[in-house]
């Protein structure tokens, strides 16, 4: 148990439809992470929040829309996607996002989403 | 940030001590080495992390010289188990941006 879930952990769309990822995280930590893992690519990171706010946005294109309403859960809205966007989509936290101290920067992974955009 | 160059694949039988190289030629001062480990469809999972000398904790070992631009994790006594991706990242700071490379995919055997 990483302490870090996702739903769905499957997921089929259309290029028209609209979904939603959601991540969870009962650690108590203050930051959130978004990554993308493509199966010929290695794992990219798509955004950063830290207490709420985002702190980075790793040039992700427009329909993908990160919300974190708070520090334990994040969401990742997906709109007119398209089928290279299919990947597995892993949610991370850690306790903060400063430097220098190993056990405040560690991220604990969630099991991941794997999106298929048809 | 250093770019980092690690063996694509490695082979190992249960029981041996499997080591996994790295090369970070053009790491900085203030950057930490990292590595995690992925099973497959899981996320990655921190195993340690080192500036320099040696680490260890009760998974694994991280062997890093003078110079830095190399590290070595080692793994005592694999089990089949321990068959996963291991990704060397060199993070700035030991802080929270980590970019990830094709990592090593290590097959153990019985």
């Amino acid at each position: 148990e990483t302490g870090v879930t996702q739903t769905p952990r499957h997921l089929v769309m259309g290029m028209t439809n609209k979904k939603s990822l959601k991540c969870e995280q009962h650690l108590g930590h203050n930051a959130m992470y978004w990554y993308k893992q493509s199966a010929k690519k290695p794992l990219e990171l798509m955004f950063v929040y830290n207490f709420k706010e985002q702190t980075e946005n790793n040039s992700v294109p427009s329909r993908f829309s990160p919300e974190c309403p708070n520090s334990s859960h994040l969401f990742l809205h997906l709109h007119t996607l398209q089928p290279e966007d299919s990947a597995l989509y892993l949610c991370a936290s850690s306790q903060g996002i400063a430097g220098g101290i190993t056990s405040y920067n560690e991220q604990f992974f969630g099991p991941g989403t794997r999106l298929t955009v048809l | 940030l250093a770019k980092t160059t690690q063996p694509i694949s490695m082979d190992s039988y249960e029981g041996q001590e499997v080591n996994i190289t790295c090369s970070h030629n053009n790491i900085a001062t203030n950057d930490y080495i990292t590595w995690y480990q992925q099973f497959p469809s899981q996320g990655p999972r921190f195993i340690i992390q080192g500036y320099k000398t040696k680490v260890t904790n009760e998974v694994a070992s991280l062997f890093i010289p003078a110079d830095r631009k190399s590290s070595t994790l080692s793994l005592p006594r694999v089990s089949l188990s321990d068959t996963a991706v291991y990704y060397c990242l060199v993070v700035r700071d030991a802080g929270n941006m980590l970019t990830f490379g094709g990592g090593t995919r290590l097959m153990v055997k019985p």
